[in-house]
C-alpha cells in the first residue's frame, strides 16, 4: 500500500525556518517525481515545488523561489522541504504528493502537516 | 502560468440529480505528443487530502464510481456527477499538468446537497 506521511509542521515566527519531511513506503520511491502542495486554511490548492526522480532537477512556484528548497533521500525514501524566511502567507497545510512523471497528475497524497506562521 | 478558472464556485444539487462543474484554462492543455488533454479532477472531503478522480480529461482513476465522468478538450472541460450521492459532498478541483514542471489548480467548486 502506498503511504506518504508528512511531519515537521508547527508554529513559527515570521522570518523563521522550518523543515518538513515526508516518509514514503509501499512503492519504489526513486522512480517517481515528488511534490509539495499547500492549502491555506479554508482556501484552495497551490503547487509549491517538485523534484525529479534522482533529485537533479527542481522547480518552484514564484512566491517561494529563493526561500524554499526541496530535496530527497532515495535511500531513506524521504522527501524534504526546507522553508526559510517564512511569511504569514505561508501558513497552510503542506501535502507531499507523488507523480509518475512531470506530465502526469498527483496520484497519491499524504495527510498533510500544518505550518502556522504567526507572531 | 496557465490560469485555471472553475465555475460555479458552489452548487447545491438534489440527491440523484446531475451535478456539472466547468473548468477553463487560459491556454490549451492539449499535449501534442499523445493528443491528450493534460487535465485532472480531484475530490477533497473535509479534513482529507485530495483524491484523484479523472486524468487526461476523461480517464477515470481505478476505483472511482462510473457516475463520475470528465469531458472537454483544449481549454474547456467539464466534470459531471450523473446521480449525486450523499458521499459526493466535497470540493472539486481541476488541475493542469501541461505546463510542467509548474502545475496549477482551479479555485475549487463546493458541491452540496439541496
Amino acid at each position: 500500500e502506498v503511504q506518504l506521511v508528512e511531519s515537521g509542521g508547527g508554529l513559527v515566527r515570521p522570518g523563521g525556518s522550518l523543515r518538513l519531511s515526508c516518509a514514503a513506503s509501499g512503492f519504489t520511491f526513486s522512480s517517481y517525481w515528488m511534490s509539495w502542495v499547500r492549502q491555506p486554511p479554508g482556501k484552495g490548492l497551490e503547487w509549491v515545488a517538485n523534484i525529479n526522480e534522482d533529485g537533479s532537477g527542481e522547480a518552484y512556484v514564484g512566491s517561494v523561489k529563493g526561500r524554499f528548497t526541496i530535496s530527497r533521500d532515495n535511500v531513506e525514501k524521504s522527501l524534504f522541504l526546507q522553508m526559510n524566511s517564512l511569511r504569514v502567507e505561508d501558513t497552510a497545510v503542506y501535502y507531499c504528493a507523488r507523480t509518475t512523471t512531470m506530465t502526469t497528475p498527483f496520484d497519491y497524497w499524504g495527510q498533510g502537516t500544518l505550518v502556522t506562521v504567526s507572531s | 502560468d496557465i490560469v485555471m478558472t472553475q465555475s460555479p464556485d458552489s452548487l447545491a444539487v438534489s440527491l440523484g440529480e446531475r451535478a456539472t462543474i466547468n473548468c477553463k484554462s487560459s491556454q490549451s492543455v492539449l499535449y501534442n505528443s499523445n493528443n491528450k488533454n493534460s487535465l485532472a479532477w480531484y475530490q477533497q472531503k473535509p479534513g482529507q487530502p485530495p483524491k484523484l478522480l479523472i486524468y487526461w480529461a476523461s480517464t477515470r482513476e481505478s476505483g472511482v464510481p462510473d457516475r463520475f465522468s470528465g469531458s472537454g478538450s483544449g481549454t474547456d472541460f467539464t466534470l459531471t456527477i450523473s446521480s449525486l450521492q450523499a458521499e459526493d459532498v466535497a470540493v472539486y478541483y481541476c488541475q493542469q499538468y501541461y505546463r510542467s514542471p509548474t502545475w496549477t489548480f482551479g479555485q475549487g467548486t463546493k458541491v452540496e446537497i439541496k
